[in-house]
């Protein structure tokens, strides 16, 4: 199976700040790399799917990069209403797995 | 709007089954893939199953299979999954999620069921 490993595991950042996680594959899953944005006590939501693509109505201070083995996911400007876990997840068929989650908190 | 709604969670003991059940509104349910994705207390997500739109096309978590059984009923916009010989290990929330049209992301998720096995 596929392993992710997903860094930081926690951050704080200040508004306004760049934030930045990364998301790496242990072996090649092409651009197959989504985001997940997570509020507490409520379902994951889709930020970026395909690695690099902003799923429609989220806002495009968000961004993620990456193909192969190694993905990013930034912030440009952090925002209040941004405090939340965020998830990568792999698709290599049949496998599907998530990275362990980056728990981000303003400073 | 596109509506998943999970039910069947609750507390079992260790070794018995359960049976969820999500009810999907608001699109055409027998044009997607689906996927059961868990989540244990204060822990990250993990992906239990998934089966295509026809339910020809099955795969389970390791960690599941041979207990776990998914499936649905596109006559009744309906995906279910049997939970056997659960284990303490079960215990998580336990969403549906719809696969993306256009994407191997999930762009759809239901709120949740709790699934608590203890004795």
């Amino acid at each position: 199976d596929i392993q992710m490993t997903q860094s930081p595991s926690s951050l704080s950042a200040s508004v306004g700040d760049r934030v930045t996680i990364t998301c790496q594959a242990s072996q090649d899953i092409s651009n197959y790399l989504n985001w997940y944005q997570q509020k507490p006590g409520k379902a994951p939501k889709l930020l970026i799917y395909d690695a690099s693509n902003l799923e429609t109505g989220v806002p495009s201070r968000f961004s993620g990069s990456g193909s192969g083995t190694d993905f990013t996911f930034t912030i440009s400007s952090l925002q209040p209403e941004d405090i939340a876990t965020y998830y990568c997840q792999q698709y290599d068929n049949p496998s599907i797995t998530f990275g362990q989650g980056t728990r981000l908190e303003i400073k | 709007q596109v509506q998943l709604v999970e039910s069947g969670g609750g507390l079992v003991k260790p070794g018995g089954s359960l049976r969820l059940s999500c009810a999907a509104s608001g699109f055409t349910f027998s044009d997607y893939y689906m996927s059961w994705i868990r989540q244990a207390p204060g822990k990250g997500l993990e992906w239990v199953s998934y089966i295509s739109s026809s339910g020809s096309t099955i795969y389970y978590a390791d960690s599941v299979k041979g207990r776990f059984t998914i499936s649905r009923d596109n006559a009744k916009n309906s995906l279910y999954l049997q939970m056997n010989s659960l284990r303490a290990e079960d215990t998580a929330v336990y969403y549906c999620a719809r696969v993306s049209e256009n994407s191997s992301g999930y762009d759809y998720w239901g709120q949740g069921t709790l699934v608590t096995v203890s004795s």
